[in-house]
């Protein structure tokens, strides 16, 4: 089946850093691509959507300033935590899809310290 | 928007049936679906209805139904393993690769 492969799994930085994380698609190209953001024992919430080409779309509440998101090819996106703060230690999955069928990938588990 | 209602909780024995419920509320349904999450890990596809009734994979099942805007997963045979975190998530009408989660069910299976 497609994989989507994130990158790193794992993060920490020190505050008032900066952190990219990196989304691929490994067997298929995806337009659109979207970032999700999980606290620990919360859901998944969708943060934006990530255009291959055009500026990324953020949901209610995104600061999209703070999470700046790159999609500069149809297998790549990129979401960068500027300036991280503690409270924006959260597990960060990026997924994309088939049009049939959305896959996640590993995820990044962001510690700011 | 989007508004996705589970229970935060279910425990159960093993061999057991579970069924976990899901309401929502949304401005665009294209189809329900539902993953299984483990500690730690990244959510993993399960089952999805795009049209009313029953789906069923092995020993997991899905229900909906559009008009009550409802759905259900039931495990059956439950196991150790399935011990773990269940959401349902709405499929974006205008973009099917977009999902909104719910809640999210931790099931906890006893011996």
């Amino acid at each position: 089946g497609a994989v989507v492969s994130q990158h790193p799994s794992r993060v920490i930085c020190k505050s008032g850093t900066s952190v990219k994380i990196e989304c691929r698609s490994l067997d298929f190209q995806a337009t659109t691509m979207f970032w999700y953001r999980q606290f620990p024992k919360q859901s998944l919430m969708l943060m934006a959507t990530s255009n291959e080409g055009s500026k990324a779309t953020y949901e209610q509440g995104v600061e999209k300033d703070k999470f700046l998101i790159n999609h500069a090819s149809l297998t790549l996106s990129t979401l960068t935590v500027t300036s991280a703060h503690p409270e924006d230690s959260s597990f960060y999955i990026c997924s994309a899809g088939t049009g049939t069928e959305a896959f996640f990938g590993q995820g990044t588990r962001l510690t700011v310290v | 928007g989007q508004s996705l209602e589970q229970p935060s909780e279910v425990t159960a024995v093993e061999g057991a049936i579970v069924q976990i419920n899901c309401t929502y509320q949304t401005s665009g349904f294209y189809g329900l679906s539902w993953y299984q999450q483990h500690d730690g890990g990244a959510p993993t596809f399960l089952s999805y209805n795009a049209l009313d009734g029953l789906e069923e994979t092995g020993r997991f099942s899905s229900f909906l139904s559009r008009s009550d805007s409802y759905g259900y997963l039931l495990l059956q045979e439950l196991q150790m393993k399935d011990s773990a975190s269940y959401f349902c998530a709405v499929r974006d009408l205008y973009n099917f690769n977009k999902f909104y989660f719910g809640s999210g069910t931790k099931l906890n299976v006893k011996p």
